[in-house]
């Protein structure tokens, strides 16, 4: 079946950066997006981005334009999310999420549980 | 980004009771548009896409509706695993999503 494994939570200091992966399995790796949404304590959704998983192109919201990366490994099948100069409002629970393969149809299909990174001094 | 407005941010219904959440769009999104439920400490889940269009498992109970930048959720007869808040998202360019609604039985 379709899963999306994520990497354990993480505790930063302000000023650090964190790298999340996101280890997938259970279908074709290269066709589909991979996207990061985070979600703050008590807060609604927050796109981030995509990565072509196929090509490693990828597409960041102006939001995170200047410290965030997103990179993926095909012979692992896994994608990373790497945000710099952490601050508090940081503090989030991040999922990477499955593009449907549908070109038209670009909505997350299967999501990982989700990191939860915690920035604090 | 085009913001997403939803209403109401919580509501309370009792079991089997025909619950509606809209969801609004600034410019029109055509059926971009997509319904997501979430769970506490869980992921969110597809529930709609293209407005109307029933995700693979998702109970025929769960309803969407509208075009352009007036859409709709309805949940009819209303289950205890229903409790969940729930998100709307454009996915006409870029993506974002609405403020969510929070589903509470009475």
């Amino acid at each position: 079946q379709i899963q999306l494994v994520q990497s354990g939570a993480e505790v930063r200091r302000p000023g650090a950066s964190v790298k999340v992966s996101c280890k997938t399995s259970g279908y074709t790796f290269t066709a589909h997006y991979i996207h990061w949404v985070r979600q703050a304590p008590g807060q609604g959704l927050e796109w981030m981005g995509w990565i072509n998983s196929d090509s490693g192109s990828t597409d960041y919201a102006p939001k995170f334009q200047d410290r965030v990366s997103m990179t993926r490994d095909t012979s692992t099948s896994t994608v990373y999310m790497e945000l710099s100069r952490l601050n508090s409002n940081d503090s989030a629970m991040y999922f990477c999420a499955r593009q449907s393969a549908v070109l038209s149809v670009k909505v997350f299909d299967s999501w990982g549980l989700g990191t939860f990174v915690s920035v604090s001094s | 980004d085009m913001p997403m407005t939803q209403s109401p941010s919580t509501l309370s219904a009792s079991i089997g009771d025909r619950v509606t959440i809209t969801c609004r769009a600034s410019e029109s999104i055509s059926t971009w548009l997509a319904w997501y439920q979430q769970k506490p400490g869980k992921a969110p889940r597809l529930l709609i896409y293209e407005a109307s269009i029933l995700q693979s498992g998702v109970p025929s109970r769960f309803s969407g509706s509208g075009s352009g930048t007036e859409f709709a959720l309805t949940i009819n007869n209303l289950q205890p695993d229903d409790v969940a808040t729930y998100y709307c998202q454009q996915y006409n360019s870029p993506w974002t999503f609405g403020q969510g609604t929070k589903v509470e039985v009475k």
